[in-house]
């Protein structure tokens, strides 16, 4: 069975400084692999996916993750945060074969201060 | 922009009562899932179908809630009965065939007060 472990549970950042969420997932077979934002009061929004080819995979909002296969990873990082970035992040996993369910982390908190 | 419909928003409740949400999944999207979330546990899986047809529900407790697709427009989620434990914000989600590409599309959630 699928596991996510999203490590940091609360982050704190100010504006401008850069970002990397970590996740971890444990699965013996191909995955499918997603981040989702949920801003504060609202629900969970896809942010981004990787399901195939480029490792490298850019979201909306200037988000962009990192598939490292070798590392069972796939953090999420931003250049530059904004204030308005500030929400509950969730990275899920999928497997790839048959019908799966994907299975969520327990979510990262990210403050971000003016 | 296609999305997931839920309702109430909103809903508090006297303990003991019974407590209905509903969820209208986006139109050629073919499995549904129920989430509950609390500061506590987080996003939890409920229970999840797939065609209409329930796959697993293994998360929910089974003696006072139960999940149900009359129909491919409608997803339900029933309380019965309520108790304060239950607070919590419940979402629905919905993914269309190729759901492993796309991903899933969460509704606005419904917050549920027991009291």
């Amino acid at each position: 069975a699928q596991s996510v472990s999203q490590h940091n549970h609360h982050v704190i950042l100010s504006e401008a400084a850069s970002l990397e969420l970590g996740c971890n997932y444990s699965y013996g077979g191909t995955v499918n692999l997603f981040w989702y934002v949920q801003y504060p009061g609202q629900h969970l929004q896809l942010l981004l996916k990787y399901f195939s080819g480029d490792p490298l995979v850019k979201g909306i909002k200037g988000f962009e993750a990192e598939f490292i296969k070798s590392k069972f990873s796939f953090n999420l990082r931003k250049p530059s945060v904004q204030w308005s970035d500030t929400a509950e992040y969730f990275c899920a996993v999928m497997g790839n074969t048959g019908f799966q369910k994907q299975v969520f982390g327990t979510g990262t908190r990210l403050l971000v201060s003016p | 922009d296609a999305r997931v419909t839920q309702t109430p928003r909103h809903k508090v409740t006297e303990m003991g009562q019974e407590v209905t949400m509903r969820c209208q999944p986006i139109l050629g999207h073919n499995t549904v899932f129920w989430y509950r979330q609390t500061m506590m546990q987080g996003l939890e899986l409920l229970a999840y179908f797939r065609n209409r047809a329930p796959l697993d529900d293994s998360g929910m407790p089974k003696d006072r809630f139960s999940a149900e697709m009359p129909d491919a427009t409608l997803a339900t989620l029933k309380i019965q009965p309520s108790e304060p434990r239950d607070s919590a914000v419940y979402f629905c989600a919905s993914g269309p065939p190729g759901q492993k590409i796309y991903g899933y599309t969460f509704g606005s959630g419904t917050r549920l007060t027991v009291v």
